[in-house]
């Protein structure tokens, strides 16, 4: 199985200020055809999980433009620009390029 | 808007079953790969069991394999995991989820019902 490690498992920061999640997978996400199939998630408190960005960099509908994702191969990053108060809770890769489907151990962003 | 809504969650001793259910509005899961993900309290997301679009072909972790069943019924719309021998550590939150094929990814979420095994 593929391990997703996210770093860090827990990040304080004050609003306003930029937050930066890294996500790195075991192995290569490159599928056979050419994707990547690494997304993220957010979970706020007491909410199920939501997608946030799909195949590394792109916004799923309504997600705002402070996020954004990038990276290549075995490396990714969760970007968030500028964060506010709503953007508090659990943040999870997943990979979907091989199967089982495996997620981060979850990153816990602190106002 | 899309609503999937889990239920059939409850307390239940070791060694019994539950079936859960994930009903589908705004949304026809006939053209969707479907999922299942659970979440223990206070843990992270694991992947659990998936359908294609017509159930002809299932998938589970290795961890729930031979003890639980997903099947579907499109006509009602609704997504099923039937779990059998039960045992402690399938304590979890069950959330029903939308799989995008094209782009491979987890598109729309149910809320979660709750499974707690306990004597």
């Amino acid at each position: 199985d593929i391990v997703m490690t996210q770093t860090p498992l827990s990040s304080p920061v004050n609003p306003g200020q930029p937050a930066s999640i890294s996500c790195r997978s075991s192995q290569s996400l490159v599928h056979s055809h050419g994707s990547t199939y690494l997304s993220w998630l957010q979970q706020r408190p007491g909410q199920p999980p939501r997608p946030l960005i799909y195949k590394i960099s792109n916004r799923f509908s309504g997600v705002p433009d402070r996020f954004s994702g990038s990276g290549a191969g075995t490396d990714f990053t969760l970007k968030i620009s500028r964060v506010e108060a709503e953007d508090v809770g659990d943040y999870y890769c997943v990979q979907a390029t091989q199967f089982p489907y495996t997620f981060g151990q979850g990153t816990k962003l602190e106002i | 808007e899309v609503q999937l809504v889990e239920s059939g969650g409850g307390l239940v001793p070791p060694g019994g079953s539950l079936r859960l259910s994930c009903a589908a509005s705004g949304v026809s899961i006939s053209s969707y790969w479907m999922q299942w993900v659970r979440q223990a309290p206070g843990k992270g997301l694991v992947w659990v069991s998936r359908s294609n679009s017509d159930g002809s072909s299932v998938a589970y972790a290795d961890s729930v394999k031979g003890r639980f069943t997903i099947s579907r019924d499109n006509a009602k719309n609704t997504l099923y995991l039937q779990l059998n021998s039960l045992r402690a550590e399938d304590t979890a939150f069950y959330y029903c989820a939308t799989y995008n094929f094209g782009h491979g990814f987890f598109d729309n979420w149910g809320r979660g019902t709750l499974v707690t095994v306990s004597s």
